[in-house]
């Protein structure tokens, strides 16, 4: 099974400072299509998750530009370059490339 | 606007069994896979089973292998998740989710199984 392992498990920040959040796949995640099977989700407090950067860097339908993805391979990095009221919750990653899809553990992301 | 909306949770007794629903809706759902993810209280996320769109590709987690069994019925755009031998490790919000650009989106509201006597 491939091992998402994401890093820190818990940033505090400041609304309006930015933010950035790692993860580590066990193996490489580039399909032979030139795609990362790589997401980012976000989890706000009693919500369901939702998408937020797919493929490894394309941004969901509505989701604000502040936020980026980027990495290939292993290593991947969302980014939030001003970290708004809305955007504090639980963070996790995820690969889709092959069964069992597996989440990284939850990065949460509090107001400091 | 698509729509996943679950049912079918609630309270069981260990080894007992449940059945959870999925109806979908805004979209062509015979044209989809699906998928099964779940949610214990205050822990993350974790995927449970994939059917593809004819529902003859299945997958299952370890942890599941062997006592649920994910089925769908295209014709009442519907997923369903047989869970059988339940155990309080089990209890969870189950999510219906649909794979879409290499992605799970959207996501239902859940429906809340809890196994306890």
């Amino acid at each position: 099974d491939i091992v998402m392992t994401q890093s820190p498990l818990s940033l505090p920040v400041t609304p309006g400072e930015p933010a950035s959040i790692s993860c580590r796949s066990s193996q490489s995640l580039l399909h032979s299509n030139g795609y990362n099977y790589f997401d980012w989700y976000l989890q706000k407090p009693g919500q369901s998750p939702q998408l937020l950067i797919y493929l490894g860097s394309y941004r969901a339908s509505g989701v604000p530009d502040r936020f980026s993805g980027s990495g290939s391979g292993k290593d991947f990095t969302l980014k939030i370059s001003r970290v708004e009221p809305e955007d504090f919750g639980v963070y996790y990653c995820m690969q889709v490339l092959q069964p069992p899809y597996t989440f990284g553990q939850g990065t949460k992301l509090e107001i400091k | 606007e698509v729509q996943l909306v679950e049912s079918g949770g609630g309270l069981v007794q260990p080894g007992g069994s449940l059945r959870l629903s999925c109806v979908a809706s805004g979209f062509t759902f015979s044209s989809n896979a699906m998928n099964w993810v779940r949610q214990a209280p205050g822990k993350g996320l974790e995927w449970v089973s994939y059917i593809g769109s004819s529902g003859s590709d299945i997958y299952y987690a370890d942890s599941v292998k062997g006592r649920f069994i994910v089925s769908r019925d295209n014709a009442k755009n519907s997923l369903y998740l047989q869970m059988n031998s339940l155990t309080a490790e089990d209890t969870a919000v189950y999510y219906c989710v649909r794979p879409y650009n290499g992605a799970f989106d959207p996501w239902g509201q859940g429906t809340m199984v809890t196994v306890s006597s």
